[in-house]
């Protein structure tokens, strides 16, 4: 599998700010990219998703923003909230492809009270 | 309710055996994969299969083993062969090839 690069790998943040995390790929077939968001001892559930046709997705407090050229995406959570603090994974997959997705590593995030 | 049941939710293994983790989908997903999950290392593909009767291994397939008699089952045996089995371990399915994957809830393996 081609590899996803996420960073960071863990982020602190303090409760109502921004929280950023990065992902960068290099397979140019990847065609759709989504946010999974785990809490400890749970599955990873989607949390929101992009194709590269479009530059930007939000969803509530969360929005992907998405740089084609630079093969480049990331997860931006606005009014971050203690509720927020769990491991984020990016992810991606190509169309032709039969083995699924592929996953950055993850960041783990801290919303600090 | 649809989705994806994973058991055991805790799973306690001695070296030397097997043992078989259960993963069952009410989606009517053709897709179905296994992942390993460590600290640090995201999540790595263990196997996966895109129709029954039919499956491909992933990054790090040694020392496991599937099946796929049935569409909404896909067990994943951890063998005696793999040499570091303490991990959470995730089953999800897919409707499509480019599109999202939907997660059970783990089983955590340990040897003891």
């Amino acid at each position: 599998q081609q590899q996803v690069k996420q960073s960071p790998q863990s982020l602190i943040v303090q409760k109502g700010g921004i929280s950023i995390i990065n992902c960068a790929y290099e397979n140019t077939a990847f065609d759709y990219f989504p946010w999974y968001q785990q809490f400890p001892g749970k599955g990873p559930a989607l949390l929101i998703a992009i194709r590269p046709d479009v530059s930007e997705k939000k969803e509530g407090r969360f929005t992907i923003s998405f740089n084609k050229s630079a093969k480049q995406f990331s997860l931006h959570i606005m009014d971050s909230q203690p509720g927020d603090s769990a491991t984020y994974f990016c992810a991606a997959v190509a169309g032709g492809g039969a083995d699924g997705l592929t996953f950055g590593k993850g960041t783990h995030l801290i919303i600090q009270p | 309710d649809g989705g994806i049941t994973q058991s055991p939710k805790y799973l306690f293994r001695k070296e030397g055996q097997n043992v078989t983790l259960s993963c069952e989908q009410n989606l009517n997903h053709d897709a179905m994969y296994w992942y390993r999950q460590d600290p640090g290392q995201g999540l790595r593909l263990i196997y996966y299969s895109q129709i029954v009767n039919d499956f491909q291994k992933g990054d790090i397939a040694e020392g496991y083993s599937v099946s796929r008699e049935k569409k909404e089952s896909f067990p994943l045996t951890v063998t005696s062969a793999q040499k570091n089995p303490t991990a959470f371990y995730l089953c999800a399915s897919s409707p499509g090839r480019n599109t999202e994957a939907f997660f059970g809830q783990g089983t955590r393996l340990t040897v003891v």
